[in-house]
């Protein structure tokens, strides 16, 4: 049960997007259409923003967008703006259990 | 409004238990995959368990198997962990959430295993 692997930190201008991924292995990102991404902001609870690697819940900008290239999962936040501030995390479903990445620290410069 | 609640944290000595709970409302949670998910002080999120809308099917991290049991109580909209043996290790907030893909989590439950 190993942790996906995301980057510590990324960071953009307001309106520049930015990109965020997420690499597992074969075991479960490269295996499964079960990616989510999470937003949290600080002392709040994890908010789904992505989930089954491209759908949007409703209520989720449209700014927000997954994708996946076999075993890497991507976040792609465009038109940053300062509420995006916050962290991100990615997990996938592998097989009997869920694994978690380690979260990226989204900067809104 | 949909919502989760989690009730049952505190402060507990190393080898202690604890009861979690999770309540349900404004969905129909008799149907509702569920999940506990923690976030140790500063850290990220760790999945723990997950439980089936029957509870046929059961799974736990690697951390707290044999030591942490997922249960629910369709009757009455309630999730529920069991924590035994705790160690200082699951300090952490835990957090309810809900579905396969975890769209809906409650505002969580501190736990602190100390002496």
């Amino acid at each position: 049960q190993s942790a996906l692997t995301q980057p510590p930190s990324a960071s953009g201008s307001p309106g520049q997007s930015v990109t965020i991924s997420c690499t597992g292995t074969s075991n479960d990102v490269g295996n499964y259409n079960y990616v989510s991404w999470f937003q949290q902001h600080p002392g709040k609870a994890p908010k789904l923003m992505i989930y089954e690697v491209t759908e949007r819940p409703s209520g989720v900008p449209d700014r927000f967008s997954g994708s996946k290239s076999g075993n890497t999962a991507s976040l792609t936040v465009s038109g940053l703006q300062a509420d995006d501030e916050a962290d991100y995390y990615c997990s996938s479903y592998a097989g009997s259990n869920v694994v978690f990445g380690g979260g990226t620290k989204l900067t809104v410069l | 409004e949909v919502q989760l609640v989690e009730s049952g944290g505190g402060l507990v000595k190393p080898g202690g238990s604890l009861r979690l709970s999770c309540a349900a409302s404004a969905f129909t949670f008799s149907t509702s995959y569920m999940n506990w998910v923690r976030q140790a002080p500063g850290k990220g999120l760790e999945w723990v368990s997950s439980i089936s809308s029957s509870s046929s099917y059961i799974y736990y991290a690697d951390s707290v198997k044999g030591r942490f049991t997922i249960s629910r109580d369709n009757a009455k909209n309630s999730l529920y962990l069991q924590m035994n043996s705790l160690r200082a290790e699951d300090t952490a907030m835990y957090y309810c959430a809900r579905s396969y893909s975890a769209d809906i989590w409650g505002h969580g439950t501190m736990v602190t295993v100390s002496s």
